[in-house]
Order: structure tokens, then sequence, then C-alpha cells
């Protein structure tokens, strides 16, 4: 079984302020990890999958296998980046992407 | 040009009856799914399309059924709905079966249950 757990529902920070939005995960095989964005009255989009090691718009996440955990990052929040962030893992058989519950970031002026 | 487009983006009805959402993808994409985003924004994989044939198949009610005519195409028809029905339904495709790559959302169907 599959599944990804981020802990927080809600998280606040100042514009200019570091923001880490937490994932953590549980796979017994190789995960591929992603994360997704849906900003305000758009639609669900990737953000970033860590196979590509990218940074997207001032946002990293690693894959960290000994603590199952592909944590978002980004050292200076914008308002911009005000959302709703899920987390989502496939396995290796495919064919399914698990979500996890989602993380409301709101940056404040 | 949307790439994934769902209809409608609102439903209002009363319990008990029988609604349908459509799908379409215009990506050349060979799978689609169906994912439930409850109140509390969870999301929840229903269902999955792999060139028309049903992949995978969550623990939905057998009320829900979905029907894809073509690989492009995956609608969902409700019957006898219920007030937990209440949600946001999101359609989704992706390249292929391995979700290796991205998935493309659609808009989402915003269904409420009275």
């Amino acid at each position: 079984a599959q599944r990804v757990t981020q802990p927080e529902k809600l998280l606040s920070v100042f514009k200019g302020a570091p923001v880490e939005l937490k994932c953590n995960y549980s796979y017994s095989g190789s995960p591929e990890l992603f994360w997704y964005v849906q900003y305000s009255r758009q639609r669900l989009q990737l953000l970033l999958r860590h196979i590509s090691r990218e940074s997207i718009k001032g946002f990293t996440a690693d894959l960290n296998k000994g603590e199952t955990s592909f944590h978002l990052k980004k050292p200076f929040a914008q308002e911009e980046d005000s959302a709703m962030y899920y987390c989502a893992l496939s396995g290796t058989s495919g064919s399914r992407l698990t979500f996890g519950e989602g993380t409301q970031l709101t940056v404040n002026p | 040009d949307t790439a994934v487009s769902q209809t409608p983006k609102y439903l209002v009805t009363q319990m008990g009856n029988d609604k349908s959402i459509k799908c379409e993808q215009n990506l050349g994409h060979d799978t689609m799914y169906w994912y439930k985003q409850d109140s509390k924004k969870f999301l929840k994989i229903m269902f999955s399309y792999n060139n028309k044939e049903l992949i995978i198949n969550e623990t939905v009610p057998n009320r829900f059924s979905p029907k894809s005519p073509d690989k492009a195409h995956l609608n969902l028809h409700i019957n006898s709905l219920e007030l937990g029905d209440s949600a946001v339904y999101f359609c989704a495709s992706s390249q292929d079966l391995g979700v290796t790559g991205e998935l493309f959302f659609g808009e989402g169907s915003r269904l409420t249950v009275l």
C-alpha cells in the first residue's frame, strides 16, 4: 500500500520568510514523488517531481529515503505562492497517483 | 484549446436524481482518471481508464459508473445522488499508465446535492 501524509493542513508565513511544507510517505518499493499546486480558481498542476531535481518558482524538494520524506522548501516566500499544495506518490507499478491531504499555504504581506 | 475540459463546472441537484459529468482531453493521452475532492480538500482517486479499459476502481459505490467511449473521453454517471456525494470531481489524464509523468487536470466540477 502507498500512503502520503502532510501533517500541516494550514501554514501561514510572512512574505520573505522561508517556508517548508512537510511530506512523508509510506511505500515498500522505490517511489516517485511529486508536488502539485492549486492556486485560487485554477486547476491543479504539477509543480515539481523529484526525478527532475529541478527548482520551480524558487521551490525545491529533496527525496530523503531514510526519513521517507519529500519536503517542499522555498527560502523566501512570495504572496503569489499562496495556494493549496499536494504531495503525491507514484509506485513503481504505476497506474495510480496517491495524494496527501494537502497543505493550504498563506503568505501574508 | 483547453487540454482537459469538464462539463458542467457547477451542478446543483436534488437527492435521488441521476447526473453525469463529462470529460474530454485533447492531449492524445492514453490514460484518464476521476478524482474526488471532498470538503476538506482531500483528493482521492476513484477510477482510471487506459485506452478505454478500466484499470482502477477504488472503493466507490456502484451508483458511480464511468464510461469511456474512446480514449479521449471519460464520463462519470452518478445514480441516486446522496448528500455525501457533494464534492468537486476532477478529471485528469496522463501520457500512459505508468504515471511516471505528469497528470493534467481539468478545472473540476462542483456537485452540490440538496
